[in-house]
């Protein structure tokens, strides 16, 4: 079946680049159906859909307006995985992010990576 | 974006009760609508999606409705494992995804 696995530091400084890791397992980061999203959640903003990266015969991705000047989303065909990174982050950053898969281009989350607690903090 | 939201944010029932819980959306979204399942310390699970359609795996006393702006999920006959938070989740194309602020379904 189909998993996914995440990978990255726990603690990021402010004014920093946080990054994460989302291995996949049992399907394919350049499917021609699925989608490959990051979201997290913190107790002040709720869960937050962050953005997406898929390929349909090019790749794409969308991010939230919220984040969308510090975000970049890049998949990895060579690992079979894909990766989020968000600058300049401030302590409002801090939360639990999960990786995500959704199966067609506009389709709910049916896979979870197992979240990380990325917490901001000098 | 789309605003999400539940109703209500906590209910408090027994094994075996019957339980709905509602999800109103900002603006039309037609059936794209999602339902989850949260324990603490875990990730969301999916329930529900197109508003009616049962995730593979899932038991049969879960049940969603309603399209458009209006939705409920429905637990037949609560049980044990069914203590959680729930959540919905909109994915409609013309708009970001946005879920609701959640509903605690705890231990009368």
């Amino acid at each position: 079946q189909v998993q996914l696995q995440q990978s990255g530091p726990g603690l990021v400084k402010p004014s920093q680049t946080l990054s994460l890791t989302c291995a996949i397992y049992g399907d394919s980061v350049s499917s021609n159906s699925a989608a490959w999203n990051w979201i997290r959640q913190s107790p002040s903003r709720g869960l937050e859909w962050l953005g997406r990266t898929y390929y349909r015969s090019k790749w794409y991705n969308d991010y939230a307006i919220s984040v969308k000047s510090r975000i970049t989303i890049n998949p990895d065909t060579s690992k079979n995985q894909f990766s989020l990174q968000l600058n300049s982050v401030t302590p409002e950053d801090t939360a639990v992010y999960y990786c995500a898969r959704a199966p067609t281009t506009w389709g709910a989350f049916d896979i979870w990576g197992q979240g990380t607690m990325v917490t901001v903090s000098s | 974006d789309i605003q999400m939201t539940q109703s209500p944010s906590t209910l408090s029932a027994s094994v075996g009760d019957r339980v709905t819980i509602t999800c109103r959306a900002s603006q039309n979204i037609f059936n794209w609508l999602a339902w989850y399942q949260q324990k603490p310390g875990k990730a969301p699970k999916l329930l529900i999606h197109k508003a009616s359609s049962l995730q593979s795996g899932v038991p049969s006393r879960f049940s969603g409705s309603g399209s458009g702006t209006e939705f409920t999920l429905s637990i037949s006959s609560l049980q044990p494992d069914d203590f959680a938070t729930y959540y919905c989740q909109q994915y409609n194309t013309d708009s970001p995804w946005t879920f609701g602020q959640g509903t605690k379904v705890e231990i009368k």
